[in-house]
């Protein structure tokens, strides 16, 4: 359950869709988030989805969950320049909370 | 209200000093966090409180001192820091341990 990893970086041009990757090892999550920290800011939670979900919309947001690859997404649409920020996906699994090495994306006006 | 407030925002002290950082939350959750970031790296647990009850101590140095006066407020004394300690300081809160966390904007900690 500790090993949640992500892509350091990731650059995309204003109005594409953005895709922030996330792998974790640990099958028994229960839960799985994506949080934004902007510079100098607290962590934002941005959206969590169960872990017998594989899919979950939010407005500009969709999270998709492959159980069996362990492999966990963000997806980003009309990605605009206030969305800079690291994004750090997280798992919980029983009374612990891991987060993943965060992603650093910077949009291109 | 999804709000947890932290104050001090910046805090400078010597290795000598004694302070204190203070965390609010009204939401009625029962579980309360402290954290220490590194600049663009995650972070990393300290404390989790549950109930108003120490619940998870990360073998975190004793000059790290958390107390939990009631459901809605938690501190973190500091005594005798080192440079190294020196980070952001994030406090977060969830309805039960380990459900989703909402943090506060953190104190940033400088030790001279």
């Amino acid at each position: 359950g500790e090993d949640v990893e992500q892509s350091l970086f990731l650059s995309v041009r204003e109005g594409d869709s953005s895709v922030i990757n996330c792998t974790y090892t640990d099958s028994s999550s229960t839960y799985l988030y994506w949080y934004k920290q902007e510079p100098g800011a607290g962590l934002q939670l941005l959206t969590y989805i169960f872990s017998n979900m594989d899919m979950k919309q939010d407005q500009r947001l969709t999270v998709l969950l492959n159980k069996k690859d362990k492999h966990l997404s963000l997806r980003i649409a009309d990605t605009q320049t206030g969305d800079s920020a690291i994004y750090f996906c997280a798992e919980s699994i029983g009374n612990q909370f891991y987060f993943g090495t965060g992603t650093s994306l910077t949009v291109i006006p | 209200d999804t709000e947890v407030t932290q104050t001090p925002k910046h805090l400078v002290m010597g290795m000598t000093n004694k302070k204190s950082l203070k965390c609010e939350q009204h939401m009625g959750h029962r579980a309360m966090y402290w954290y220490k970031q590194k600049a663009k790296k995650p972070p990393e647990l300290m404390f989790v409180y549950s109930y108003e009850k120490l619940s998870i101590n990360e073998s975190v140095p004793s000059r790290f001192s958390p107390e939990c006066p009631n459901s809605s407020l938690l501190n973190l004394h500091l005594h005798a820091l080192q440079p190294e300690d020196s980070a952001l300081y994030l406090c977060a809160s969830s309805q039960e341990i380990h459900r989703e966390q909402y943090f506060g904007p953190g104190t940033r900690l400088t030790v001279t």
